[in-house]
């Protein structure tokens, strides 16, 4: 089942913050985060593997609920390049559910 | 190192017709999934593939097929095409399981109409 994604569009200023949400209706054994660029494939940002984990990646990290089956991304002090969409990427823990299931994106534009 | 190629980049086919669509993954890369991407579905899981054995398959019909070579490199196959077929389909390649704990390199994707 896809995971959800909020909100769906956010327009900030440069240097303004922003927080991603992506909640899953089951349980979770990893979350992933991507940014795709207009035309372009989309770029791995991190991996979140264990419940309440967080990491960082320049001025974006990311945490991971495992028992509330959601993760957030956070993007601080934002600059022009953050622009783009962003997925979650979840995983259960086995067989079928092992796969990466991706979010409908949330299309984030960072203006002067 | 040389990122994941995906052939042809662009591609128009007609109801009816097949297309294989090709990916090279990163040297040394075992897995490779694929994904369908639309506007209004997002990324849809098709296929993963760890050492020429498909190990997780999406809910997509017996049409879509697909394959991995010893060498790591993966073909998808869509016979009888339909227009809601036309979508770009990305490959993405892991150096492990994504079980395992790895991120996806994506390729730049290909592009599929139908007419």
């Amino acid at each position: 089942q896809q995971p959800v994604q909020s909100p769906q569009a956010v327009i900030l200023r440069e240097g303004e913050d922003a927080v991603i949400n992506c909640s899953s209706s089951k349980a979770l054994y990893s979350v992933h985060w991507y940014r795709q660029k207009h035309g372009e494939a989309p770029v791995f940002l991190m991996i979140l593997l264990k419940g309440g984990e967080q990491k960082g990646h320049d001025k974006i990290s990311a945490s991971f609920n495992e028992k509330k089956q959601q993760s957030s991304l956070y993007l601080t002090a934002s600059q022009l390049s953050y622009s783009g969409t962003y997925f979650c990427g979840t995983q259960g823990r086995t067989g079928t559910a092992s796969k990466l299931t991706f979010g409908t994106g949330t299309r984030l534009q960072v203006t002067l | 190192k040389a990122g994941v190629t995906q052939t042809p980049r662009y591609l128009i086919k007609t109801r009816g017709q097949q297309v294989t669509l090709s990916c090279s993954p990163i040297s040394g890369h075992r897995s490779v999934s694929w994904y369908q991407q639309t506007p209004g579905q997002g990324l849809q899981f098709l296929f993963e593939y760890f050492s020429e054995t498909q190990r997780n398959k999406g809910n997509f019909p017996g049409r879509f097929s697909g394959r991995q070579f010893s060498n790591s490199r993966s073909e998808m196959n869509v016979s009888t095409l339909e227009l809601g077929d036309s979508a770009l389909y990305l490959c993405a390649s892991s150096s492990s399981l994504i079980g395992a704990g790895g991120g996806y390199t994506f390729g730049s994707g290909t592009r599929l109409t139908v007419v």
